[in-house]
């Protein structure tokens, strides 16, 4: 079974500038999450999707950060302007419908964000 | 609101040493548990998880975890360590109708060969 793929791997950008991350769940999971993982830090969530809804982005800084997941499948987190603050790991993860098999989430390999 | 809590930023042994990682939570309702390990360079993966049943539950690697209801408490612990465990351990717990899960800032084991 393939795993949570996530591109690109490492981004380096100067601040204002904006950046796309793209992400495929594993086939068959409805539930799709972004996570920003700052050095030292657990994973905070910023966004999830069920199938192409939106669950929850209480924690997305919406004047800057954008997320869709069209047709239920594959996703992008853009970041415009890019803040030195924002320099972190994004994660993407997913999991059977929200619920199932407790929540389990799988992980993909994260996008590594530095901001200059 | 919901946390979790690690007790531990870094924590560094020999090799055979046996381990334990504290992990608490505040949440008084039905929660399923989870440990994370993250190798150095590879992404998060899964240790071992709780969701209902024999409170200790085994994982890969040797690991395993007790759910302590009372304590609100899941620690991890394995009885001899390899240097191929140096990683971060990440506690998280899911809970409330989203399923979402609140995580510990995590725990730096490192290995001594």
């Amino acid at each position: 079974e393939a795993g949570v793929a996530q591109s690109p791997r490492y981004k380096i950008i100067e601040k204002r500038q904006s950046v796309a991350f793209w992400c495929n769940p594993i086939s068959g999971h409805a539930t799709l999450y972004w996570y920003q993982q700052i050095l030292g830090q657990g994973p905070k969530l910023l966004i999830q999707f069920q199938n192409n809804g939106v669950v929850d982005d209480s924690q997305l800084p919406k004047d800057r950060f954008s997320a869709e997941r069209l047709k239920g499948v594959d996703s992008t987190l853009k970041i415009q302007p890019a803040k030195l603050e924002d320099s972190a790991v994004y994660l993407c993860a997913s999991s059977l419908s929200t619920g199932t098999g407790g929540g389990e989430q799988f992980f993909g390999p994260g996008t590594r964000l530095t901001v200059l | 609101a919901q946390s979790v809590s690690q007790h531990n930023h870094h924590v560094i042994l020999s090799e055979a040493a046996s381990l334990e990682l504290g992990c608490n939570y505040s949440y008084g309702g039905t929660v399923n548990l989870f440990w994370y390990v993250q190798y150095p360079g590879q992404h998060l993966q899964l240790l071992l998880k709780y969701f209902s049943g024999d409170p200790l539950v085994k994982g890969i690697k040797g690991f395993e975890a007790e759910f302590i209801k009372s304590k609100f408490s899941f620690n991890l612990r394995k009885p001899s360590v390899q240097w191929s465990d140096t990683a971060e351990y990440f506690c998280a717990v899911n809970a409330g109708s989203n399923y979402q899960l609140i995580w510990g800032a995590g725990t730096k084991l490192i290995i001594k060969p």
